[in-house]
């Protein structure tokens, strides 16, 4: 059982814009650690797409974007492509674990 | 730029020893500045951390866990290493290594990750 809650899958049209939610409590984001997404592709190692909640590391494009509040984060991807559709994953600290928990991921299909 | 690789028997039988190694490359594992991790995800479920290993051999473990799991590293080789005692089915997963910044808890670095599939 995944720590954070995400919706199992989302769509969108290319050139759209689609939102994933990330649920938490108040053992991770409601604690008020940090939300991390990531971007896996099928057979490549996942990708960090965004750290401290709103961070996009150097390479990512600023279609990308995160923010939190309260007990939840969202991802949200404008302008889809074709070459966005993979698994996306949040993550946060979580003080039951003592490390880090992730969600069970949503599958984005453009 | 570093690079992570992980490495180990595709095949398991049950109770025994699941043992993987990541090698580091491209940059030290005896950094001040990062932790590095296994993470594990099993077929059609979300990711799940097993634990976290500092250059000082400092380790910090998935409770559910402790007790089945060791996590080393060796400097001289410049990779660390996970053994996972006792396994089932249920511990079929591909297994990624992975680096952490000591001041945050993200996952910068990932490897490609292995596939070990527990089964007689």
């Amino acid at each position: 059982q995944s720590v954070l809650t995400q919706p199992p899958s989302v769509s969108g049209a290319p050139g759209q814009r689609v939102t994933i939610s990330c649920t938490g409590s108040s053992s991770n984001i409601g604690a008020g650690y940090d939300v991390h997404w990531y971007q896996h592709l099928p057979g490549a190692a996942p990708k960090l797409i965004i750290y401290g909640n709103i961070n996009r590391p150097s390479g990512v494009p600023d279609r990308f974007s995160g923010s939190k509040s309260g007990t939840s984060a969202s991802l949200v991807i404008t302008g889809l492509q074709a070459e966005d559709e993979a698994d996306y994953y949040c993550q946060s600290y979580d003080t039951s674990l003592g490390g880090v928990g992730f969600g069970g991921g949503t599958k984005l299909t453009v | 730029q570093l690079q992570l690789r992980e490495s180990g028997p595709g095949l398991v039988k049950p109770s025994q020893t699941l043992s993987l190694t990541c090698n580091v490359f491209n940059g030290s594992i005896c950094s001040s500045s990062h932790y590095w991790a296994w993470i594990r995800q099993p077929p059609g479920k979300g990711p799940e951390w097993i634990g976290n290993i500092y250059c000082s051999g400092s380790t910090y473990y998935n409770p559910s866990l402790i007790g089945r799991v060791t996590i080393s590293l060796d400097t001289p080789k410049n990779h660390f290493s996970l053994n996972l005692r006792s396994v089932t089915v249920a511990d079929t997963a591909v297994f990624y290594c992975a680096r952490l910044p000591v001041a945050d808890d993200y996952l910068d670095v990932w490897g490609q990750g292995a596939l070990v599939t527990v089964s007689s």
